[in-house]
């Protein structure tokens, strides 16, 4: 089983619309949440720290549910612009770096 | 503000060709280091750590090494390469154990 589990999509979604990922991780001693986003050919980039009581960046909206081990990430009002992979970020005590799950590609049409 | 730089960002090496990449940070000291590489259609794959000068951790047993000669400086380094270390090579740097990381450009590696 892998340590960080999303589906890999493709969601294609219309401009306007909200879209929801969702992400498990299987390690309960797991500490810090991120997601991180990821466009064609580029390096991956902090999109959001995703904290215990959930936190909001404009249009996007991160929870964490430590009882069941997952995280999720809520995007409202879709640009073209988001369209990219969304990657799901763990990081687990007695690991030294982050955990990256394989992604989830959105695809925002107009 | 912090920095990351990696080169090059693309490379064409044949079978059997030694490899060197760089990353050098700018605007933090002592921070952790990483090199992940990422395969077509796949997710991050955690190469080497190294929390300090000449201090480097391995995950997975290949055909690859590291080194970290200066503070902010971290070389991907193989002797001979082999057509399975194509991918996409990623550097990156936190500044902590538990705190977010930072990715350089990436270097997209084809052997032939």
């Amino acid at each position: 089983r892998k340590e960080v589990e999303q589906d890999p999509g493709p969601f294609n979604v219309p401009e306007g619309a909200t879209v929801a990922f969702n992400c498990t991780y299987s390690n309960s001693a797991s500490q810090s949440f991120f997601w991180y986003r990821q466009d064609c050919r580029k390096e991956p980039k902090l999109l959001m720290s995703v904290y215990s009581s959930g936190n909001e960046d404009g249009r996007f909206t991160a929870q964490l549910n430590r009882a069941s081990q997952y995280i999720s990430l809520l995007i409202r009002d879709s640009k073209l612009s988001d369209s990219a992979t969304y990657l799901c970020v763990v990081k687990s005590t007695g690991r030294r770096a982050l955990t990256f799950g394989s992604g989830t590609r959105l695809q925002v049409q107009p | 503000s912090q920095t990351i730089h990696q080169w090059p960002a693309t490379l064409v090496q044949p079978v059997g060709s030694p490899l060197s990449l760089e990353c050098t940070v700018e605007g933090t000291s002592n921070p952790n280091l990483y090199w992940y590489r990422q395969a077509a259609g796949r997710g991050l794959q955690l190469l080497f750590y190294s929390v300090g000068i000449g201090q480097i951790s391995s995950e997975v047993p290949q055909n690859l090494s590291a080194s970290r000669p200066q503070d902010r400086q971290f070389i991907l380094s193989s002797k001979k390469l082999l057509l399975s270390d194509s991918g996409f090579y990623l550097c990156a740097w936190s500044g902590g154990v538990n705190t977010e990381a930072f990715f350089g450009q990436g270097t997209r590696l084809t052997v032939v």
